[in-house]
């Protein structure tokens, strides 16, 4: 399978605790977005990276939230201290190098936080 | 008011019918996506348009960048078509932040 691929895809997790996710893109994408989606909303933008650089950050991403693309490959979006709030689908997305290119998705990860 | 609004929110359809969903954005942009989401997240880019008309299969999609407004066609409607239908725009240029709508949750019905 060479799509989008994100682990885990279900997390539960308890108020406080952190929590990481990962993401693997289409191997020849530059591109890697991150979105959050909660029930019955459009995603919503968190992130985004060409390469291994973010180049640009929502301001719906507290200080609690890190993401990183280490090696310009697979990346990981961690959120410390969880908040019931962050219970949502955290979707990575990947493109190729130009702006107007397609995105693919991964199916996504579940974060219940109780 | 959200920078990208859909309609209908919901449609309910009968198989063979012709579906048309709406998308009106507020912002210039550069592109505007059409995404399919299947119950459990999954979600599909099915075109991206700047100008005029595509078509793929059975679904058309238009975009009047003066009016601001997009739509998305499916023609012979069935039921594997049922998906919730997400407009995404891209504001202006060099701006990598996608703009999504709530969403447009189509059933079609055998």
């Amino acid at each position: 399978d060479t799509g989008v691929s994100q682990d885990p895809r279900h997390k539960i997790t308890k108020r406080g605790q952190n929590v990481t996710f990962r993401c693997d893109p289409i191997s020849e994408h530059n591109r890697l977005y991150w979105y959050r989606q909660t029930l019955g909303q459009g995603p919503e933008f968190l992130t985004y990276f060409q390469n291994e650089a973010q180049l640009e950050k929502s301001r719906l991403l507290s200080d609690r939230f890190s993401a990183e693309r280490p090696k310009g490959s697979f990346s990981t979006l961690e959120i410390q201290r969880t908040e019931q709030g962050d219970s949502a689908m955290y979707l990575c997305a990947s493109s190729k190098g130009n702006s107007n290119e397609k995105l693919f998705f991964g199916s996504g990860t579940q974060l219940s936080v109780l | 008011k959200n920078e990208v609004e859909q309609s209908p929110q919901n449609l309910t359809a009968q198989e063979g019918e012709f579906i048309t969903i709406n998308c009106s954005y507020s912002v210039g942009i550069s592109a505007l996506h059409w995404l399919q989401q299947h119950p459990g997240g999954g979600i599909v880019s099915l075109f991206m348009l700047s100008s005029g008309k595509k078509k793929h299969g059975r679904l058309i999609a238009t975009i009047n960048i003066q009016e601001k407004h997009s739509s998305l066609h499916i023609t012979a409607s069935h039921p594997r078509d049922s998906a919730v239908y997400i407009c995404a725009v891209r504001p202006h240029f060099g701006n990598e932040k996608l703009t999504f709508g709530t969403g447009t949750r189509l059933t079609i019905i055998p």
